[in-house]
């Protein structure tokens, strides 16, 4: 059964700081991670979406990578802002049923 | 966004009624799920739909059933509830994996059984 965990799970920070979240996965047969975006008491938001041939993504001050023989993947921010504050989320989709195994997340304060 | 609906976004129910949550999707894609999530458990996946009456379980699939008549509806019912089925439900779409495969979520239900 892949196993899919985000260190840390919590994470403050000031303005205007680089910040790197991190996601391991045990089973190196994927298909793709994504990341997502939660806001307290919304629904999750996609942020970038990985193939498992790809090394990363990117998109605005956002930048994504993944070391699939490592079972790693990365999200990385650039020049934070109080509006990244949410918790954020990888999922793997392995294949299996064709459903995503997610992480219990990282939960980001940045803070003026 | 996604073309997402679910309904209601909020119930109060009482143990061993049934409950009836449901996805309306406008993206005509193939794949419909429900999830659950739940503090120090996260997303969790109770049942999957790849096509028109094509269901399928997940994780935790006990005590829920599901019903997909058109592609764009995907129910979920709980036959009896009970409070361990309190939680926020998330319906998510996704279209066919050879094309990437991104997932996209509704707003979830939240759901509290007294």
């Amino acid at each position: 059964k892949q196993e899919v965990t985000q260190i840390p799970a919590a994470l403050s920070v000031p303005e205007g700081e680089n910040l790197v979240l991190n996601c391991s996965f045990t089973d190196s047969a994927i298909y793709n991670l994504q990341w997502f975006r939660q806001d307290p008491g919304k629904g999750l938001t996609s942020l970038l979406l990985i193939q498992s041939s790809q090394r990363e993504q990117t998109s605005g001050r956002l930048n994504a990578s993944l070391d699939k023989s490592s079972g790693r993947s990365t999200l990385y921010i650039a020049a934070s802002q109080p509006g990244d504050s949410a918790t954020y989320l990888c999922a793997v989709n392995s294949g299996s049923g064709y459903a995503l195994n997610f992480g219990k997340g990282t939960s980001l304060l940045v803070t003026p | 966004d996604a073309g997402i609906t679910q309904s209601p976004r909020h119930k109060v129910t009482e143990t061993g009624t049934p409950v009836t949550l449901r996805c309306h999707q406008t993206e005509n894609h193939r794949y419909m799920y429900w999830y659950r999530q739940d503090p120090g458990h996260g997303l969790r996946l109770i049942h999957y739909s790849y096509g028109v009456k094509d269901t399928d379980k997940g994780e935790v699939s006990d005590g829920y059933s599901v019903s997909r008549s058109k592609t764009e509806d995907f129910l979920l019912t709980l036959e009896s509830a009970t409070s361990s089925q309190t939680s926020v439900y998330f319906c998510a779409i996704s279209g066919d994996r050879d094309i990437g495969n991104t997932i996209y979520f509704g707003e979830g239900s939240w759901l509290t059984v007294v």
